[in-house]
């Protein structure tokens, strides 16, 4: 069981490149996440995704984009890159709901990118 | 607008118990409340989650009084490899989107010899 993992570690662009980001989950889990975090500002949730084929809003939605169309898969897209965007990005699995009550998010290595 | 609040940092010694405590005022119905610790270059890791009361497992104690609007993360007799950032979540307990989920900032917990 590899769990969460994500593809690639680093990444160097420059302002105006695209890229994907790639995570992969072996737990059949149904949600799955992206987050970025930044010093001093924690996670911050940017898009979602409750099942194959639906994607959702979160907190940072702006200036990516996103695609579920495997079940186990989540993509994050930059399609024109910016300084702003340098960040680690996290992906995360979960089921719906857990023994405790609701769902517990298992985490990927996470993604260290720099836009210059 | 909902906030997760906890303290930015945390000092502590081996062997010693600690406590985090996390502010959540706005909490609804529905919601639970989640610990999580992250280690440097690592994503972070489900600690303990609980509704009310006491919830304890084999790392830690979740005390969430009755009114839930604060909950208290402790950690018994850490230890050096306890020096971690650890986060507070709330997160709704409902399938389906309009998932909310709001994290804390993260206490970044030193252990000392």
């Amino acid at each position: 069981n590899a769990g969460v993992t994500q593809t690639p570690k680093f990444r160097v662009l420059k302002t105006g490149q695209s890229m994907t980001l790639l995570c992969a989950q072996d737990m059949n889990h149904e949600y799955m996440y992206w987050y970025r975090q930044d010093p001093g500002m924690g996670l911050r949730l940017i898009h979602y995704s409750v099942g194959e084929g639906t994607t959702a809003k979160g907190e940072v939605p702006d200036g990516y984009n996103v695609s579920r169309l495997k079940k186990q898969n989540f993509l994050l897209g930059l399609e024109s890159a910016a300084p702003s965007q340098t960040s680690v990005y996290f992906c995360a699995s979960s089921y719906p709901f857990s023994l405790a009550g609701a769902d517990t998010q298992y985490f990927g290595p996470g993604t260290r990118l720099t836009v210059l | 607008l909902a906030k997760t609040t906890q303290p930015i940092s945390m000092d502590s010694y081996e062997g010693q118990e600690v406590n985090i405590t996390c502010s959540h005022n706005n909490i609804a119905t529905n919601d639970y409340i989640t610990w999580y610790q992250q280690f440097p270059s690592q994503g972070p890791r489900f600690i303990i989650q609980g509704y009310k009361t006491k919830v304890t497992n084999e790392v830690a104690s979740l005390f969430i009084p009755a009114d839930r609007k604060s909950s208290t993360l402790s950690l018994p007799r850490v230890s050096l490899s306890d020096t971690a950032v650890y986060y507070c979540l709330v997160v709704t307990s409902y399938a389906g989107n309009n998932r909310k989920l709001i994290w804390g900032l993260g206490t970044s917990l030193a252990v000392n010899p």
